[in-house]
């Protein structure tokens, strides 16, 4: 099975700052990583598909990159509507797999 | 855009069985990927396994392979979880997703909390 690491856990950052997370998958996935923003007691949100497709609707403040194993999600300028838990997700198709990163708490500093 | 409904919350007792259900509204004709993940109390995500497409084939995660059947009738557009002997541990959220593939799970229910206890 792919597993999947995420850095760091948890974060404190200031209304404005840019916002760094890594996810490293233990095997190349290509580009088929996807990023999650959850907040209490809600589903989590899809943020970011393939690596770096902004899902319809979601801010451009949000950016991700990379292929193969290592990959980066970044906000821009933090705003307080972003603090979350943010999950990287690795999947293959055929046959379906899919694991999650353990995720990273942004909250304000 | 798809909205997606789950059954209420659920207390069992350990080696019992639970049904969770998903209902969708809108247009899923070209969304037939289900996939259900949990997520116990203050952990991460977990995906358990997806509905695949329309013939509904399904695909399991290993660990729950045996214990959990996902069913979906097209008609009525709702999706079933059901867990069988279930433990302590699968104290969690239960949440459906929906979306082009397995691994996209661009909709999802609102969650379905069961707890596990004797």
């Amino acid at each position: 099975d792919i597993q999947v690491t995420q850095s760091p856990a948890s974060l404190s950052a200031s209304v404005g700052d840019r916002v760094t997370i890594t996810c490293q998958a233990s095997q190349d996935i290509n580009n088929y990583l996807n990023w999650f923003q959850q907040k209490p007691g809600q589903p989590p949100k899809l943020l970011m598909y393939d690596a770096s497709t902004l899902e319809t609707g979601v801010p451009s403040r949000f950016s991700g990159s990379g292929s193969g194993t290592n990959f980066t999600f970044t906000i821009t300028s933090l705003r307080p509507e972003d603090i979350a838990t943010y999950y990287c997700q690795q999947y293959q198709n055929l046959p379906p797999e899919v694991t999650f990163g353990p995720g990273t708490k942004v909250d304000l500093k | 855009q798809v909205h997606l409904v789950q059954s209420g919350a659920e207390v069992k007792k350990p080696g019992s069985s639970v049904k969770v259900s998903c209902k969708a509204s809108g247009d899923t004709s070209n969304i037939y990927a289900i996939s259900w993940v949990r997520q116990a109390p203050g952990q991460g995500l977990e995906w358990m396994g997806s509905i695949i497409d329309v013939l509904g084939r399904t695909h399991y995660k290993q660990n729950f392979q045996g214990r959990v059947t996902f069913t979906a009738d097209e008609v009525s557009k709702t999706a079933y979880m059901e867990l069988n002997s279930v433990r302590l541990e699968d104290t969690a959220v239960y949440f459906c997703t929906r979306g082009l593939i397995a691994g996209h799970m661009k909709f999802w229910g609102q969650g379905t909390l069961v707890v596990v206890s004797s």
